[in-house]
């Protein structure tokens, strides 16, 4: 079992519509949890970063995570076709390295 | 802004080739990080650093080395190039305290011929 679980896809919604991109993970010790955007060719752009439980806000875009179900969530508030792009989750622990585990990324494509 | 730089896009080398690719970033982080990405494998860890002169494997180091002589530059070198380590190739770097988060170079698109 990979630590982090994330569904590929693709996922394609209409313009306008809620997204909602999931990933689950199975090693407790993690404690920071990060979602990433990826355009074609390009390297993953830091969306969002969040500490334990609890959910973050950043303009469109929401990050859940539910340490007790071991669940973490972003949410898109009114998709534009610019949201087209692979969604990386990522977790780590404490500790100096820093180290990330990452889903294998979603594929999302927002249609006009 | 954070700004990692990637030495090539795309590059071609032939199979046997010992093949350097460099890394280099501004902020001053302490820790760094090689990746490859392939289709349906997600991001997988070669090596990373968290100081100069240091490194440690990451999850598939098997042909691979790194050299980090200097705090701001990460090097990949291929010892002897082969077609299965065709892939794209990610830098990344971050700050030594726990809570900070990587960021990325825009990748080096790597074809071993």
């Amino acid at each position: 079992q990979k630590e982090v679980e994330q569904d590929p896809g693709p996922l394609s919604v209409p313009e306008g519509a809620i997204v909602s991109l999931n990933c689950t993970y199975s090693n407790s010790a993690f404690q920071y949890f990060m979602w990433y955007r990826q355009y074609s060719r390009k390297g993953p752009e830091l969306l969002m970063y969040t500490y334990s439980s609890g959910n973050k806000e950043d303009g469109r875009f929401t990050a859940q995570v539910d340490k007790s179900s071991k669940y973490i969530s972003l949410f898109i508030r009114d998709s534009q076709p610019s949201d087209s792009a692979t969604y990386l989750c990522g977790a780590h622990g404490s500790g100096n390295t820093g180290k990330l585990i990452f889903g294998q990324g979603t594929t999302l494509q927002v249609k006009p | 802004d954070v700004k990692v730089t990637q030495s090539s896009r795309y590059l071609v080398k032939r199979t046997g080739e010992k093949v350097f690719l460099e890394c280099v970033q501004d902020m001053d982080h302490e820790n760094m990080f090689w990746y490859r990405q392939d289709p349906g494998l997600g991001l997988r860890l070669i090596y990373f650093s968290y100081d100069v002169k240091m490194k440690e494997k990451g999850d598939i180091p098997e042909g691979y080395s790194v050299s980090r002589e200097k705090k701001e530059r990460f090097s990949l070198i291929l010892e002897s190039a082969s077609t299965n380590q065709t892939s794209m190739y990610l830098c990344a770097s971050s700050l030594g305290r726990s809570n900070q988060p990587q960021h990325f170079g825009d990748g080096t698109r790597l074809s071993i011929l």
